[in-house]
């Protein structure tokens, strides 16, 4: 079992939707959680952190954390084509730790 | 403020071959990782360095070694490639306290034939 697991798509939405995309993990000694935007050919871009139960936003987007169920997901509002990359999540121990990523969501915003 | 810097962008290498993929940050984080990506994969850490002085092995640190020559820099060296190399390589640097992630390189792309 890999210790943090997402599906690996392609997730594809319309133009305008809410993208929801999931992460679980297994390690329960994680303590916060990453989402990283990496568009084809490019470095992982870090665009959420999280580390609460519950949610947390910053503009489109909504991160959510259940420690319980052991679950983190990313909702993106309003999809745009730009939108259009793979989205990693990534969990970690404790502060300065080292981050375990998993393999990452593809998600395509069609027209 | 250049943040993470990588040297090359590409290589193609021969079997055999050996060369540095170079590191550097100006950030001031005290971590620093190296990251290989494959397809289906995912992002593999390959060594660490928590700090200037200090490395560590990752998930594959095989046929790879590194150095951190100072709290800026951090580079590894494959000594003899093998096609099996053939990956993407992701510098990272990261604060040693705190929640913030990492701030990655913008990768280099090597092919060993």
């Amino acid at each position: 079992q890999k210790e943090v697991e997402q599906n690996s798509g392609p997730l594809s939405v319309p133009e305008g939707a809410i993208a929801s995309l999931n992460c679980t993990y297994s390690d329960r000694g994680s303590q916060s959680f990453f989402w990283y935007r990496q568009y084809s050919g490019k470095s992982p871009e870090l665009i959420m952190s999280i580390y609460s139960n519950g949610d947390k936003e910053d503009g489109r987007f909504t991160a959510q954390l259940n420690k319980a169920s052991q679950y983190v997901s990313l909702l993106i509002r309003d999809s745009q084509p730009s939108d259009s990359a793979t989205y990693l999540c990534a969990a970690q121990r404790g502060g300065g730790n080292k981050l375990t990523f998993g393999t990452g969501t593809q998600l395509k915003v069609e027209l | 403020n250049a943040g993470v810097t990588q040297t090359p962008k590409f290589q193609v290498l021969k079997t055999g071959q050996s060369m540095t993929l170079q590191c550097a940050q100006d950030m001031n984080h005290n971590s620093m990782y190296w990251y290989r990506q494959d397809p289906g994969m995912g992002l593999r850490l390959i060594y660490y360095s928590a700090s200037e002085g200090t490395t560590d092995k990752g998930e594959v640190p095989n046929g790879y070694n590194v150095s951190r020559l100072n709290k800026r820099e951090f580079s590894l060296r494959l000594e003899s490639a093998a096609p099996s190399q053939t990956s993407v390589y992701f510098c990272a640097g990261g604060r040693e306290t705190g929640y913030y992630g990492y701030t990655f390189g913008s990768g280099t792309r090597l092919t060993v034939v």
